[in-house]
């Protein structure tokens, strides 16, 4: 079984500053990650997502996150927050063959002048 | 744009009735998915085909929901004898099946939004 857990379901920081959303996993099997983003009324949109290549995932917008696997984490991050990242992102955990996504709680970034 | 296609992307219906969702996933892509989410949660797994195999469903699919994909390409979900806890998100997803562990990147939709009153 796999699952996980998004710790904060909600977040503010201020424009300029450090976004850090923190995503733990279960998993028996090697785990594949993503961290999805969900504006308002839409559907989700991949941030990033790890295979088991790097261990730091680079993905859109400037956000990046790092797979570490003693602390069965995979916290996202982005050093400058700007307004148009406020949103709904959630963290989901894959099966072997990625046949279906698990996904966290989520957690709502909030941006703030 | 030729990503995930969902139709109606907003749906009300009295409880009781019957209601049909329709998903066209990106042209290439062989697995297709169901999610439902509500509001404050993540989505929920439903059911997913490979091709034109519904292949596992999750025991949130009652037995008044049905999922098909006759042809493998797009998919209908409907739903019988709506209830108010049907009220949610379903999201459609697609993805392109490769061997194990491939990771494969599962793309969404807009989702269609289900109101019952």
């Amino acid at each position: 079984a796999q699952s996980v857990t998004q710790l904060g379901s909600h977040v503010s920081v201020s424009e300029g500053a450090l976004v850090l959303l923190r995503c733990n996993y279960s998993s028996s099997v090697p785990p594949y990650l993503f961290w999805y983003v969900q504006y308002p009324n839409q559907g989700l949109q991949l941030l990033l997502k790890y295979t088991s290549a790097a261990t730091l995932v680079k993905g859109i917008n400037g956000f990046e996150a790092e797979f570490k696997k003693s602390e069965t984490s995979f916290h996202l991050t982005k050093p400058s927050a700007h307004m148009s990242d406020a949103a709904e992102y959630f963290c989901a955990v894959g099966s072997g063959t990625a046949s279906k996504l698990t996904f966290g709680t989520g957690t709502r970034l909030q941006v703030t002048l | 744009d030729t990503g995930v296609s969902q139709d109606p992307r907003h749906k009300i219906t009295k409880r009781g009735q019957n209601v049909t969702f329709r998903c066209d996933p990106i042209s290439e892509h062989n697995r297709l998915y169901w999610y439902r989410q509500t509001l404050g949660q993540g989505p929920e797994f439903l059911t997913y085909f490979q091709n034109e195999a519904q292949l596992e469903k999750s025991r949130l699919l009652s037995d008044r929901f049905s999922a098909e994909r006759p042809k493998g390409s797009f998919s209908t979900l409907e739903i019988q004898r709506t209830e108010q806890g049907d009220s949610a998100m379903y999201l459609c997803a697609s993805s392109l099946g490769g061997g194990r562990n491939s990771g494969n990147t599962i793309y969404f939709g807009e989702g269609s939004w289900l109101t019952v009153v």
